[in-house]
């Protein structure tokens, strides 16, 4: 089946504009994570929804990052006055909700490269 | 202290050698663990998860987990180049949340 997308691949914004990144999960997944991820380090965690909800959002570096997940389905991710130290990787991850006591498999879009000029 | 640490690399085998590939948390109460392989300009695609004590077994790709050292490895036996790639350890801590932590990766080259 289908795997989880995301648009758009590419942007390029310039300083001080709006950003918004889309992720289109594997069907059927309940959970939904956005990742950050900088040249040559390991994707850093910036929020999670189970369904709607947004369950944990603690890394989000700052007031101008904003997530939802309105119908439990597709996610935004919107960055407000974009910086240039916004510029990284925004992977987008989804996984079921198996309730083995365990942490479920995470798949992975390919990514939206953001960069900020 | 970050909370998974691993060998930036690079690290370079032969073609045919196993590669060994370590990783440590600080977190006693975290129950999982990935390794997710990622190719350049790619995303992360998973390779194994592991929960328990012990050696888990897949192909070619072993995974080794040590609680008490809190310690968690991947043999990969066989190397061939198309492992060339940068090797992912992510762990989910305790606290409810499903968010996984990640190491900043190990660079791997399997030389022909």
């Amino acid at each position: 089946g289908a795997g989880v997308s995301q648009s758009p691949r590419y942007k390029v914004a310039k300083r001080g504009q709006d950003v918004a990144l889309r992720c289109d999960p594997i069907s059927g997944h309940v959970s939904l994570f956005w990742y950050q991820q900088a040249l040559g380090q390991g994707p850093e965690f910036l929020t999670y929804f189970q369904n709607e909800a947004q369950l944990d959002k603690s890394g989000l570096p700052s007031d101008r990052f904003f997530a939802e997940r309105p119908e439990g389905s597709v996610s935004t991710l919107k960055i407000q006055r974009t910086q240039q130290e916004d510029s990284a990787v925004y992977l987008c991850a989804s996984s079921p909700y198996t309730l083995t006591g365990h942490a479920d498999t995470q798949y992975f879009g390919p990514g939206t490269r953001l960069t900020v000029l | 202290q970050k909370e998974v640490e691993q060998n930036s690399g690079p690290l370079s085998v032969p073609e045919g050698a196993i590669a060994s590939l370590n990783c440590t948390y600080s977190d006693r109460g975290s129950q999982s663990f990935f390794w997710y392989r990622q190719y350049s300009g790619k995303s992360p695609e998973l390779i194994m998860f592991i929960y328990s004590n012990g050696d888990k077994e897949d192909g070619r790709f072993t995974a080794q987990l040590n609680k008490a050292s809190q310690y968690v490895s991947l043999l990969i036996r066989d190397s061939q180049p198309s492992d060339s790639a940068t090797y992912l350890c992510a762990v989910n801590t305790q606290g409810g949340s499903e968010k996984l932590v990640f190491g900043k990766g190990t660079k791997l080259t399997v030389n022909p």
